[in-house]
């Protein structure tokens, strides 16, 4: 299988805290994708890194991506209880389609 | 843009019936993929189509899963017959090669219960 893995499954933190989640993957990239899923609904894109970047931020996001050892990490800060939901990272390896990963159910505590 | 239109929303049916799942990508993209979500398998690929033709149907399950697209604002994902393993939800997204960076645009999905 080609499908990222995302690390941890799950993770149930405070408001307030900072969540960290990890994705690792096989083949080269020509980007890497973060996704949210909350429940009942559909994927919603959130970032994205190219292959030649290293960091990324947006907001409250902050992705890394290290090609060397095809891994990524996606960082929340200051979390939020809207922030619970499932984050899925997916890999562009050509060819139109995306590689999703099986995702972090991320819950965050009030 | 009202976003990537699928319907139904929710769909019960008895196993042995056909089940119709219907998209309309969103106006001037021109991939559109079909996925299948589990607890047990996640989410998985079904087919994608790229300007209405299809690239890969390696992740249809069965040959009881059948897929078209029509024109560049239809889909249909079709079952026949049904059995309650199909029960899932069913994603439809688009996406567009003029934008590049493949970045995907999800339906609300439609939820398939199989009796």
């Amino acid at each position: 299988s080609q499908q990222g893995e995302e690390d941890p499954q799950a993770l149930s933190i405070q408001e307030g805290e900072n969540a960290t989640m990890n994705c690792s993957y096989k083949t080269s990239i020509n980007n890497l994708q973060w996704y949210r899923q909350n429940s009942g609904r559909g994927l919603v894109h959130l970032i994205l890194i190219r292959s030649n970047e290293r960091e990324k931020h947006s907001g409250r996001l902050r992705v890394t991506l290290d090609t060397s050892k095809k891994s990524s990490s996606l960082l929340i800060t200051a979390s939020r209880a809207a922030d619970t939901a499932s984050y899925f990272c997916a890999t562009d390896q050509g060819a139109q389609k995306l590689v999703f990963g099986q995702g972090t159910r991320l819950t965050i505590n009030p | 843009d009202a976003g990537v239109i699928q319907s139904p929303r929710h769909e019960v049916t008895e196993m042995g019936q056909e089940v119709t799942l219907r998209c309309k990508p969103i106006s001037g993209h021109n991939s559109l993929f079909w996925y299948r979500q589990t607890m047990m398998r996640g989410l998985e690929l079904l087919i994608y189509f790229n300007n209405n033709v299809p690239i890969d149907d390696s992740g249809m399950p069965e040959d009881r899963f059948s897929a078209k697209m029509p024109n560049a604002s239809f889909s249909t994902l079709k079952i026949q017959p049904s059995e309650p393993r199909d029960s899932a939800v069913y994603f439809c997204a688009s996406s567009s090669d003029s934008l590049a960076k493949n970045i995907q645009y999800f339906g609300a999905g439609t939820r398939l219960s199989v009796l």
